[in-house]
């Protein structure tokens, strides 16, 4: 059954450090999403992509934030000068048009 | 804003069918209804989704109201498994209430 694939599964890094979370989606997907999760709250959405470029992005979603689509296979969250308060889960999800299929996570911690 | 809404918490003894409900009363015409699940913290997984008639798979049984305004997800024979937080999801912009978490009881 196709996946969609996050890495690393856990990123340790200090604050004010740049991070690039990586995600792989299935393959003939079209949208392509990304979530944060803080330690024992909702799942929050981040943005979702589509046809090369953002289509919603919440307000969490600052300048600090960037996602990239590099090569037509990964899709990249980038998150700039790193603050403790963005230690959470991230998840990637894509879908074709409907339901969406969500990866592992990458567990960020910063320090 | 999630635009629905779940009781907090329910329990369900093992083997017994979960009937998780859901409000929705400002659902539009076009509008579907979608249900995910987190369990522990592992990505949310998707469950079923409908639009006006029940639909049924593998894993659940979603039943919508006739004026669309609520709905059931109904896990047939829970097991430990589905320990989980259900999400009802009233477009496919997929944003996250808070859930109802659903323990399964031995």
């Amino acid at each position: 059954e196709p996946e969609v694939t996050q890495t690393p599964s856990h990123q340790v890094t200090q604050m004010g450090q740049e991070v690039i979370l990586r995600c792989v989606p299935i393959s003939n997907h079209l949208y392509f999403y990304w979530y944060r999760q803080i330690l024992g709250q909702k799942v929050e959405f981040l943005v979702s992509f589509y046809n090369n470029e953002i289509s919603e992005k919440s307000e969490i979603f600052d300048d600090q934030f960037s996602v990239e689509r590099p090569d037509g296979s990964n899709f990249t969250l980038k998150i700039r000068s790193t603050k403790l308060e963005d230690s959470a889960m991230y998840f990637c999800a894509s879908s074709e048009n409907t339901q969406a299929f969500f990866g592992q996570g990458t567990r960020l911690t910063v320090v | 804003d999630a635009k629905t809404t779940q009781p907090p918490s329910m329990d369900c003894a093992e083997g017994r069918a979960a009937n998780l409900p859901c409000n929705h009363s400002t659902i539009s015409g076009n509008e579907y209804v979608y249900w995910y699940r987190q369990i522990h913290s592992q990505g949310p997984q998707y469950i079923i989704h409908g639009l006006k008639n029940n639909e049924t798979n593998e894993m659940a049984s979603l039943i919508i109201t006739e004026d669309r305004k609520s709905s059931t997800l109904i896990l047939p024979h829970a097991t430990l498994r589905d320990t989980a937080v259900y999400y009802c999801i009233r477009d496919d912009k997929i944003i996250f209430g808070k859930g109802t978490r659903l323990h399964i009881l031995p």
